[in-house]
């Protein structure tokens, strides 16, 4: 069975563009998180989708939007970037069920590089 | 003071030595608990699951202390292939069952 897929894997960008990241899940799951990994931290929160719904969001600016689509597949969407926001992009899906209990696995992220 | 606290090391041991790393987290509603291990440049993978029964898979034991909020991982009999980075995580569970990860504890086995 396929894991969680994300596209693309590398993408370099400039100060003030637009990003849209893509991330389908395992079969049968239907939660998808994102998150944002800086080089020496441990992956940030960003968002969680359940159900196509907006389940919890961590601490990051209006820039940051997602969406989840009927298929559960999910897109991240990054406007205005900066350099900060050079980062390893993590999508994780769960389930079946929402509950915390279910482990999230993770696709091989995309590596976003802002010049 | 953060969420989720781990040394950050790197631990160097040789190979066959029996490594212990240490997590403390801060919220006390937080409900489930794991290990990942992540490669560089790679995605972090689940390594286990951490119940306060304490669980064993192969080489790797994890422990946890609800009253302390403490998480432990030990490692046996280390290979060279258990150099890695460790995350300690978090969930406080219910409908936004969002990871709080720890900075990650990096390990090198060596010969």
């Amino acid at each position: 069975d396929a894991g969680v897929t994300q596209s693309p894997t590398h993408l370099i960008k400039t100060r003030g563009q637009h990003v849209t990241l893509r991330c389908s899940p395992i079969s049968g799951h239907k939660s998808v998180s994102w998150y944002q990994q800086v080089l020496g931290q441990g992956p940030q929160f960003i968002f969680q989708y359940y159900e196509k719904e907006e389940r919890g969001r961590g601490n990051f600016p209006d820039r940051f939007s997602a969406r989840q689509f009927p298929n559960y597949s999910s897109e991240l969407n990054v406007n205005a970037l900066l350099l900060g926001d050079s980062a390893l992009y993590l999508c994780a899906s769960s389930g079946p069920g929402q509950g915390a209990v279910q482990p999230q696995h993770f696709g091989d992220g995309t590596r976003l590089s802002i010049l | 003071r953060k969420e989720v606290e781990q040394d950050p090391g790197p631990f160097n041991v040789p190979e066959g030595a029996t490594v212990a790393f240490n997590c403390t987290y801060s919220n006390s509603a937080s409900q489930s608990f794991f290990w990942y291990r992540q490669d560089c440049r790679k995605e972090p993978k689940l390594l286990m699951s951490v119940y306060s029964s304490g669980n064993e898979d192969g080489r790797f034991t994890a422990q946890l202390n609800r009253a302390s909020q403490y998480i432990s991982l030990l490692i046996r009999d280390s290979k060279l292939s258990d150099s890695a980075t460790y995350l300690c995580v978090v969930s406080r569970g219910g409908t936004a069952s969002k990871l709080t990860f720890g900075t990650g504890t990096r390990l090198q086995v060596t010969l």
